[in-house]
């Protein structure tokens, strides 16, 4: 079975522009979530998006915004990049709700100038 | 506003030795705690605790939780240089949002 993938894994963009990550989730799994991790504030939840419906969200600025499609995929938007929104962007699937059942995905490296 | 804290942030020891990570929580409606490894990118599932008092052993990892005083513990014992990485605590709550703690990182010296 495929694990979670990402794409790309590494984006470098400067301040002001608008970024688009992708997600593939596990074939079969219907949950996506978000997250961001920097070395200062570790790993921050974003939101999540179970059958393309946002289910839960983070602390995060409207910039950040995502979506799911109907084959659970799934795309995260940050839009008027900021210097502090570098960071490794890490989505996780799950079949549903149960936790332990979360598989990571290998990241997005955003670096911005 | 809920919070995992984890102590201590960075550890640096000895192959062999045995190690002690530390995981507080302070989080509305609980429903288990988790323990993850993140060695490059990915973290994996390491453990998922929801009883009090009850300890999830796999191989030399070992994680208990203590609801009443809200920590939970990850024990490594005679570690190995592969047991090097940050290690993330975490808790769910009822409402399916996850927080996590920002991590111990762990160095085992050869």
């Amino acid at each position: 079975k495929a694990g979670v993938t990402q794409t790309p894994r590494y984006l470098i963009k400067t301040r002001g522009q608008q970024v688009t990550l992708s997600c593939s989730p596990i074939s079969g799994h219907r949950s996506v979530s978000w997250y961001q991790q920097t070395p200062g504030q570790g790993l921050q939840f974003l939101f999540e998006y179970f059958s393309e419906t946002q289910r839960n969200k983070g602390n995060f600025p409207g910039r950040f915004s995502g979506r799911q499609f109907s084959n659970s995929r799934s795309e995260m938007n940050v839009s008027t990049l900021e210097l502090g929104d570098s960071a490794l962007y890490l989505c996780a699937s799950r079949t549903g709700t149960v936790s332990y059942e979360q598989y990571f995905g290998p990241g997005t490296r955003l670096t911005v100038t | 506003e809920d919070k995992v804290v984890q102590s201590p942030l960075s550890l640096v020891v000895h192959e062999g030795d045995t190690v002690t990570l530390n995981c507080s929580y302070e989080v509305t409606n609980f429903r288990s705690l988790l323990w993850y490894k993140q060695e490059k990118k990915a973290p994996t599932f390491l453990f998922m605790l929801t009883s009090s008092g009850i300890e999830k052993k796999s191989g030399r990892l070992s994680s208990i939780l203590d609801k009443k005083e809200l920590f939970s513990i990850l024990n490594i014992t005679a570690t190995q240089t592969g047991d090097s990485a940050i290690y993330l605590c975490a808790v769910e709550a009822l409402d399916d949002k996850i927080i996590f703690g920002k991590g111990t990182r762990l160095h085992i010296l050869p």
